[in-house]
């Protein structure tokens, strides 16, 4: 059974700082997603690594993979406020088609 | 707008009620899942049709729990007689078939208080 833990579960930083948010999953895994949400929100997806030493970057986030680690990160340039979210991540399992999630990082940036 | 779209967005009922919600995945998306999440938590994975056929449910999903999608389009989740233990969010997302990341896209979500 595929299972997803993420650490920190809590961060609170300053703006422009640097940081990174670890995913580690227990067994194969088709492929890693990360997505943000905001309070009372839904959740919007951010990246999708597909394979071994897949990196993804999108303004002030990286996201990467390793999956002979079995280890997803999720890293963050020069914070700010705007970025305060929960990120998760979660691993995909092909044949029942369904996403699982880690418990979430709840990130808050401040000024 | 085009994304998912979600039911009533939230829903207040007495223990013993039942209930349902209704999901529109994005247009063309003939891939479709609920998953449930408390506070705290990430979503929990329950159900996933592919066009009108539901392939895969979650030892999640009670006898007290039903999903449809009758045509391929839209689905509903059905819960009868709520528990207190039934209050979370439930979230819809769609993905197209055959495209190679398959993104799962979330609906806003309805938002279930059982009192």
């Amino acid at each position: 059974e595929l299972k997803v833990e993420q650490n920190p579960l809590f961060l609170s930083m300053q703006e422009g700082k640097n940081y990174t948010i670890y995913c580690n999953y227990s067994t194969t895994s088709d492929r890693l997603y990360w997505y943000r949400q905001d309070p009372g929100k839904s959740l919007e997806s951010l990246f999708v690594l597909l394979s071994n030493g897949a990196v993804k970057q999108e303004g002030r986030l990286m996201a990467s993979l390793d999956t002979k680690a079995r280890l997803s990160t999720l890293h963050i340039t020069a914070a700010v406020h705007d970025l305060s979210a929960t990120y998760f991540c979660a691993g995909f399992l092909q044949g029942a088609q369904k996403l699982v999630f880690g418990q979430g990082t709840r990130l808050t940036i401040n000024p | 707008d085009t994304g998912v779209s979600q039911d009533p967005r939230h829903k207040i009922t007495k223990r013993g009620q039942n209930v349902t919600f209704r999901c529109d995945p994005i247009s063309e998306h003939n891939r479709l899942y609920w998953y449930r999440q408390t506070l705290g938590q990430g979503p929990e994975f329950l159900t996933y049709f592919q066009n009108e056929a539901q392939l895969e449910k979650s030892r999640l999903l009670s006898d007290r729990f039903s999903a449809e999608r009758p045509k391929g389009s839209f689905s509903t989740l059905e819960i009868q007689r709520t528990e207190q233990g039934d209050s979370a969010m439930y979230l819809c997302a769609s993905s197209p078939r055959g495209s190679p990341q398959e993104t799962q896209y979330f609906g806003p979500g309805t938002r279930l208080l059982v009192l």
